[in-house]
């Protein structure tokens, strides 16, 4: 079975600080993991994808994310954190099966302290 | 271009009370979902269709049922609504068989409380 686990449900840092978000998956076949982000009180939008094409994955707001085949990890990470991206952060695998559901994690809230 | 719109935004219900929940898009998309969102447990699936006309159980349909007649609609009733209903709902929506990444569009969210 395909899922997620995030760990950490909060995650707090200062602004300009490295944002590490850990992802790790289970998966008997190659997935297909996504990286969205929620700001308060609206929906997940896309962050970023990973397809197979390239183990490191760049996203929009500075965000990239590595794929690790031998640790299941795709780890979520920004250099400098900026007060903005506070929010919340899912990782999620598409199933390749059965209407390819999208299943979620958890969740991380990332504070941002100025 | 209005992507995915949810309807309504809040609502308030009380116990044993039904309601429908709507969701639009006007992407084309093939595939639909909705989804609640509560905390410390991510998004939890409940119900998806896979084109017009079909429905189908995701991770915790009990309580809801869907129905798709077009295809930019996808309804999300609670027959005799419950408190442990209370939730946000996401819909959500993805291009077909053919799109491999399966990047999904989401709706703002309807928030619901049932006391």
């Amino acid at each position: 079975a395909q899922s997620v686990t995030q760990l950490g449900s909060h995650v707090s840092v200062s602004e300009g600080a490295l944002v590490l978000l850990r992802c790790n998956y289970s998966s008997s076949v190659p997935p297909y993991l996504f990286w969205y982000v929620q700001y308060p009180n609206q929906g997940l939008q896309l962050l970023l994808k990973y397809t197979s094409a390239a183990t490191l994955v760049k996203g929009i707001n500075g965000f990239e994310a590595e794929f690790k085949k031998s640790e299941t990890s795709f780890h979520l990470t920004k250099p400098s954190a900026h007060m903005s991206d506070a929010a919340e952060y899912f990782c999620a695998v598409r199933k390749n099966t059965g209407g390819f559901k999208t299943i979620f994690g958890a969740g991380t809230r990332l504070f941002v302290k100025a | 271009n209005a992507g995915v719109t949810q309807t309504p935004k809040f609502r308030v219900l009380k116990t044993g009370q039904s309601m429908t929940l709507l969701c639009a898009q006007d992407m084309n998309h093939e595939y639909m979902y909705w989804y609640r969102q509560d905390p410390g447990m991510g998004l939890r699936l409940i119900h998806y269709s896979v084109g017009e006309g079909t429905t189908a159980k995701g991770e915790v349909p009990d309580g809801y049922n869907v129905s798709r007649l077009k295809k930019q609609n996808f309804l999300l009733g609670l027959e005799s609504a419950a408190p442990s209903q209370t939730s946000v709902y996401f819909c959500a929506s993805r291009r077909g068989q053919g799109e491999n990444t399966g990047e999904l569009f989401f709706g703002e969210g309807s928030r619901l409380t049932v006391l």
